[in-house]
């Protein structure tokens, strides 16, 4: 059955270091992967959407890999900051309407 | 920047009990989902809607549940007897022409008593 996994331990990290986050899949052949946010009580906002056919995708201090072979996507946050933590969110997507998601890893960034 | 509005924020409800939750979604998008989160657990997939019908459901998306889009602008997900287990953040979520990627609601949170 499809799987995605993602370190089910909460990351801890200090200010202005780099936050890397892990997304790895089993039966699955995604066309493209994405990663949202969710803090406590909210909805998962949008991050970045990487396709098949790109290695690297970046948005200002956020950059994300997608590795098909590996069936791994990496999730980076440079010169992390206090307000990164919250929870972060994989799901990849093949060619279905529907937004299949990790169990996410949650980020806490100290100042 | 447009956003995906849902009402109302918390519902409390006797079990057994008919729930309508609402949903705005962003204006000009052309198709409409519902998730769940479970406290402590992943948001999971309800369905999908466009051009005025069902596109996809999962299992969890019984008989019990059912989506209207009963005007140009709302987007409703009813759940008709409700139960124990349906107690869980419901997210809306809507999308452009390109399907991906979604907007989510900041969610109802549904207390089933």
């Amino acid at each position: 059955s499809q799987k995605i996994e993602q370190n089910s331990e909460a990351l801890n990290i200090q200010e202005g270091k780099t936050a890397t986050l892990t997304c790895n899949y089993t039966n699955y052949s995604p066309a493209y992967l994405q990663w949202y946010r969710q803090d406590p009580g909210r909805g998962p906002v949008f991050l970045l959407l990487i396709r098949e056919n790109e290695k690297e995708k970046r948005k200002e201090r956020l950059k994300v890999t997608f590795d098909t072979t590996l069936k791994q996507s990496l999730f980076h946050i440079t010169a992390s900051q206090p307000a990164d933590s919250a929870t972060y969110l994989c799901a990849p997507g093949e060619d279905t309407d529907k937004l299949i998601f990790g169990t996410g890893t949650r980020l806490q960034v100290f100042p | 920047e447009p956003e995906v509005t849902q009402t109302p924020s918390h519902q409390v409800t006797q079990m057994g009990q008919e729930v309508i939750l609402r949903c705005v979604p962003i204006s000009n998008h052309l198709y409409f989902y519902w998730y769940r989160q479970i406290l402590g657990q992943k948001v999971e997939f309800l369905v999908s809607f466009y051009n005025n019908e069902i596109s996809e459901k999962s299992e969890i998306f019984d008989d019990q549940f059912s989506v209207e889009r009963p005007d140009g602008s709302n987007f409703t997900l009813k759940i008709r007897s409700t139960k124990l287990e349906d107690s869980a953040m419901y997210f809306c979520a809507s999308s452009g022409e390109g399907k991906q990627p979604q907007h989510f609601g900041d969610g109802t949170r549904l207390s089933i008593l």
